[in-house]
């Protein structure tokens, strides 16, 4: 059964910093695996998937790492803005389907 | 292109009386699409995938017989939550799948049951 996990669970950083939210999973075989944002009362926005075969992907000032052979996942966010405030979610897919597992999200604040 | 629309957006209703979500896929057809439920400052939890023109497949614990959910067409499931009670208020996100690894989220519906 795959388990996600996220540490921290919340973290505050003044604006420009560089910082790292960490992912961690149980079950390797997996497909791919997403990081998402979520703004307070809303839905999801995709930010990143990464295919099992890929160690990483980037978009703009966001880079997301995989490595499945430790069970790991990061999300990179460079210079941070207090636009960039928001919870962070990274899911997996459970063992032999395509149903997505959550972690339970990185609450991020940036101060300006 | 892959806008998933969820109707309502917030909704208020009496205990016992039944409410019923809407997710429509806008822009390309989904044979499946994925009901999540979130509870305030948790994660989302998978309730139920929706297969078009079959019956819905529910995770552990989730009661099937109060959350209806029918997908009449490959742009359309509902989740209806019959009998609602205060325990059911949360935030319900629904999405619909693409391909095979690929899903999109709609924006969510909150429920608050008085």
């Amino acid at each position: 059964k795959q388990e996600v996990t996220q540490i921290p669970a919340a973290l505050s950083v003044p604006e420009g910093e560089n910082l790292v939210l960490n992912c961690s999973f149980t079950d390797s075989a997996i497909y791919n695996l997403q990081w998402f944002r979520q703004d307070p009362g809303k839905g999801l926005t995709s930010l990143l998937l990464i295919q099992s075969s890929q160690r990483e992907q980037t978009s703009g000032r966001l880079n997301a790492s995989l490595d499945k052979s430790s069970g790991r996942s990061t999300l990179y966010i460079a210079a941070s803005q207090p636009g960039d405030s928001a919870t962070y979610l990274c899911a997996a897919p459970s063992w032999g389907s395509y149903k997505l597992i959550f972690g339970s999200g990185t609450r991020l604040l940036v101060r300006p | 292109g892959a806008v998933v629309s969820q109707h309502p957006s917030w909704v208020i209703c009496k205990s016992g009386t039944s409410v019923k979500i809407e997710c429509r896929s806008l822009d390309f057809q989904a044979t499946t699409m994925f009901w999540y439920r979130q509870f305030p400052k948790q994660s989302l939890m998978l309730m139920a995938t929706s297969n078009e023109g079959s019956k819905a497949t529910y995770e552990q614990g989730v009661e099937k017989d109060k959350f209806l959910i029918n997908h009449a067409s490959l742009t359309l499931s509902t989740l209806t939550v019959t009998s609602a009670h205060p325990e059911d208020s949360s935030f319900y996100i629904c999405s619909a799948r693409v391909r095979l690894e690929t899903q999109y989220f709609g924006p969510g519906t909150r429920l608050l049951v008085l």
